[in-house]
């Protein structure tokens, strides 16, 4: 039972345009939400996130927008960079603490 | 660096040998948690611990592992009887007193059962 859905195992962007990761949740008790992002090798590295009472999260190039009634999220980086290159996941927790995470979706950012 | 470190950040093992993995969180972080992640697929959560006790275990964590944290401090996991579908990426993280649940991750144990 997938709770944390990532649909879209890759993605390939041009450099300097927009990148949009989507994500989807079923468990409506989840109440906080979690971008990582991920190289080869390394634990993944928190980039944002926001709490169900939320809609939007911006912390510089990236943003998090959240759609509760759809239990759908998104990540925005505008302007995409090569460095930007890597697995990202989405992560959900509620009362239990614990993270539940999608698949992942690899991210090329191309020159 | 005062991020949360992970020892060994590689193992090889024969199949039927035990090993022990350490994770020493960010020092002001009170919950500790350790994940495990195969190819393709995200981290699924197998314990986690506040101070010292071990408040959740997934169905995941069978009776060959088992997982401390004796002072509230660092903490091991261990895998008895190692089986080839141990092979994983095993990942600790921690994050501060309730309010705030962000979770830190170490680099991670990369294990291989051969």
């Amino acid at each position: 039972d997938q709770q944390v859905k990532q649909n879209s195992p890759s993605l390939s962007v041009q450099e300097g345009r927009i990148s949009i990761l989507n994500c989807d949740y079923t468990n409506s008790m989840f109440d906080y939400f979690l971008w990582y992002k991920k190289y080869p090798a390394e634990g993944p590295t928190f980039l944002i996130s926001i709490s169900s009472i939320k809609d939007k999260n911006e912390d510089g190039r990236f943003t998090v927008f959240l759609n509760k009634s759809a239990k759908h999220l998104s990540l925005h980086i505008v302007p995409s960079q090569p460095g930007d290159s890597a697995v990202y996941f989405c992560a959900a927790s509620g009362t239990a603490s614990k993270l539940t995470f999608g698949t992942g979706t690899r991210l090329q950012v191309t020159l | 660096d005062t991020g949360v470190s992970q020892d060994p950040r590689h193992k090889i093992t024969k199949r039927g040998q035990n090993v022990t993995f350490r994770c020493d969180p960010i020092s002001e972080h009170n919950r500790l948690y350790w994940y495990r992640q195969t190819l393709g697929q995200g981290p699924e959560f197998l314990t986690y611990f506040q101070n010292e006790a071990q408040l959740e275990k997934s169905r995941l964590l069978s009776d060959r592992f088992s997982a401390e944290r004796p002072k509230g401090s660092f903490s091991t996991l261990e895998i008895q009887r190692t089986e080839q579908g141990d092979s994983a990426m095993y990942l600790c993280a921690s994050s501060p007193p309730r309010g705030i649940d962000t979770q830190y991750f170490g680099p991670g144990t990369r294990l291989t059962v051969l």
